[in-house]
């Protein structure tokens, strides 16, 4: 069993759409959960970041963390078209004792259409 | 400002050829990292160093070299490429010993045929 489970989608919404993209995972031992953004051919660059359980939002984007059922989300409301990319999953056991060893999802390619 | 800069952006190698994926990042980062990313696959960690001279074994580190002779640069040494090395190679920095916040480079797209 995979350590960190994503759909890989891919997923297609219209513009305005209120989009959910979720990750499991297997480990509950995972305390720090990040949401990646990659845009084709580029590098992954940090789009969210959320310790333990809860909410976080930030704009149009809300990350949610339910540790008891081992299962993230990341909300995008009124999506636009820029929204359009790949986004990943990722987490890991401790912020500091494993310097950037970051678990990761396989990714969802999300595509917003005008 | 930069960031984190690959080259080259693409390569193709014969099986059993050798190369070494270039790194540099200007941020003065003390924290690098090398990962790999296979066709609908999460990132791997391949090696990560936490300063200058000091380097440690990721996830999938085998049939790979990495050296940290400065703080800016970290590559990434393949020897006797092989097929299963076909992939995208993504070299990342961090400010401290916090791992939320990775800055990505653009990427290496490697096929080794």
């Amino acid at each position: 069993q995979k350590e960190v489970e994503q759909d890989p989608g891919p997923l297609s919404v219209p513009e305005g759409a209120i989009v959910s993209l979720n990750c499991t995972y297997s480990n509950s031992a995972f305390q720090y959960f990040m949401w990646y953004r990659q845009y084709s051919r580029k590098g992954p660059e940090l789009l969210m970041y959320t310790y333990s359980s809860g909410n976080k939002e930030d704009g149009r984007f809300t990350a949610q963390v339910d540790k008891s059922s081992k299962y993230i989300s990341l909300f995008i409301r009124d999506s636009q078209p820029s929204d359009s990319a790949t986004y990943l999953c990722a987490m890991s056991f401790d912020r500091g004792s494993t310097l950037g060893r970051l678990y990761f999802g396989r990714g969802t390619q999300l595509t917003v259409w005008p | 400002n930069a960031g984190v800069t690959q080259t080259p952006k693409f390569r193709i190698l014969k099986i059993g050829q050798s190369m070494t994926l270039q790194c540099t990042q200007d941020m003065n980062h003390n924290y690098m990292y090398w990962y790999r990313q296979d066709p609908g696959m999460g990132l791997k960690l391949i090696y990560y160093s936490v300063g200058a001279g000091i380097t440690d074994k990721g996830e999938v580190p085998n049939g790979y070299n990495v050296s940290r002779s400065t703080t800016e640069d970290f590559p990434l040494r393949l020897e006797l490429a092989a097929p299963s090395q076909t992939s995208v190679y993504f070299c990342a920095s961090s400010a401290g010993a916090t791992n939320e916040k990775l800055f990505f480079g653009s990427g290496t797209q490697l096929s080794v045929l």
